[in-house]
């Protein structure tokens, strides 16, 4: 039968603005998250990460932003260029080692 | 440090064949995860192997299975193809525990 794809939500930016990406995750037992970033026909790239005795995390013009209360992980990036167009996905550990789940992704699409 | 590497990048196969991917980790990483991603699916842990040992495994069927050898290397093999394997199979290597750290895929389409 015909599948059907996910719709992975979007986010359009203009080029020089801030843009935030949002991830609700699962499992209250995640001590671990980390945000990817995926190019067309690439593997999915290390952006950054944040453990779950942090509530912030900042690195080059990218912040993580943890709220274990209701489980909500955000990604600011600070003057978004075009060649930060990609999708964007979260990802935790579940507490279970090497096992990572990640969301669905969300479709940052950076305008000149 | 020379990436994660997957061969082959590309891969054609028709339903009922299988086929072995290989995956060589970022030097020093002992750790290998195998992920599958398709569009329907978004991306889905396939399992992951530390000093030759599979030590998780996510739901999917005994047709995918995996090994690693004991330079971290690691090859995953899917038997009796479907269509529905068509996907972009991924890599990760990490050490012990940590960031994971993605090679570039290989693509398989199952005809």
């Amino acid at each position: 039968g015909e599948s059907v794809g996910l719709h992975l939500p979007t986010l359009s930016v203009q080029e020089g603005d801030n843009s935030i990406i949002n991830c609700a995750y699962s499992n209250s037992a995640s001590d671990y998250f980390i945000w990817y970033k995926q190019e067309s026909g690439k593997g999915p790239q290390f952006i950054i990460d944040i453990r779950s005795n942090m509530d912030k995390r900042q690195g080059q013009r990218v912040t993580v932003l943890l709220n274990k209360t209701v489980k909500h992980l955000s990604l600011q990036i600070a003057a978004t260029q075009p060649g930060d167009s990609a999708v964007y996905f979260c990802a935790e550990n579940g507490n279970q080692g090497g096992k990572l789940i990640f969301g669905q992704g969300t479709e940052l699409s950076v305008k000149p | 440090k020379a990436g994660v590497t997957q061969t082959p990048r590309y891969l054609i196969k028709t339903r009922g064949q299988q086929v072995t991917l290989s995956c060589s980790p970022i030097s020093g990483h002992r750790s290998v995860s195998w992920y599958q991603q398709t569009p329907g699916q978004g991306l889905q842990f396939l399992f992951e192997y530390f000093s030759e040992t599979q030590r998780n495994k996510g739901n999917f069927p005994g047709r995918f299975s995996g090994r690693q050898f004991s330079n971290s290397r690691s090859e995953m093999n899917v038997s009796t193809l479907e269509l529905g394997d068509s996907a972009l199979y991924l890599c990760a290597s990490s050490k012990q525990e940590g960031t994971q750290y993605f090679g570039p895929g290989t693509r398989l389409t199952v005809l």
